[in-house]
């Protein structure tokens, strides 16, 4: 079974940059990651998305490996709003998309 | 605010009871898809709809059925369902044919079964 994996949970001091990891060993040919976080009660919301290069926009920074195996969402300065867990996700052929184990996240003041 | 819209936010019903969700997107995405997510757990992916046709079923039990009668509506129509269905169901689209677009999703409907 094709399995996206991250860390259950990590802690960031606000102000500083979180970096959270992702694991997605058997994503192959032209299957985008994309990484979304959701709040308690609301659906996911978009933060980025890549293929090969790194990404960059006004939320995050999305760096991928050469491999293409593993991936790190960055948010540079982090919020106490940017508490929340964050799920990376493959698309797989078609319209399959398939949600990582996801990061819960909390700042810190 | 979310651009796809799902009623209700909240359904409580027994396990004899028929009942429907309903998602609607005015963006012109012509995927559509539904989630199931239990409590501290990833969304899992249950069906997926491209243009109005049944593309994925991820083999959910029958007495989930989806519906998509036009390009902007997503059913979902629940009979004899069990305690542990209780979960929180998303509802999400996408343009299916611009490569690498992401997806939107609503606020979800948080199904609870007696």
């Amino acid at each position: 079974d094709a399995k996206t994996t991250q860390p259950t949970s990590m802690d960031c001091a606000e102000g500083r940059a979180a970096n959270l990891p992702c694991n997605h060993s058997t994503i192959s040919g032209n299957e985008y990651v994309y990484w979304y976080r959701q709040i308690h009660s609301q659906g996911p919301q978009y933060i980025i998305h890549g293929l090969k290069n790194n990404e960059t926009n006004e939320m995050a920074s999305l760096i991928i490996t050469e491999d293409r195996k593993s991936s790190t969402l960055i948010l540079p300065h982090a919020t106490l709003r940017d508490t929340a867990v964050y799920y990376c996700i493959v698309r797989y052929t078609g319209n399959q998309f398939y949600f990582g184990t996801g990061t819960s996240l909390t700042v810190i003041p | 605010d979310t651009e796809v819209t799902q009623t209700p936010k909240h359904l409580v019903m027994g396990m004899t009871n028929k009942k429907s969700l309903k998602c609607e997107q005015h963006m012109g995405h012509r995927a559509m898809y539904w989630y199931k997510q239990k409590a501290k757990k990833p969304p899992e992916l249950m069906f997926v709809y491209s243009y109005e046709k049944l593309s994925i079923n991820e083999s959910v039990p029958s007495r989930f059925s989806p519906e998509c009668p036009n390009s902007s509506l997503l059913n979902l129509h629940l009979h004899a369902l069990q305690p542990e269905d209780s979960a929180l169901y998303l509802c999400a689209s996408s343009p299916p044919t611009v490569v690498g677009q992401p997806q939107h999703f609503g606020d979800g409907t948080r199904l609870s079964i007696l």
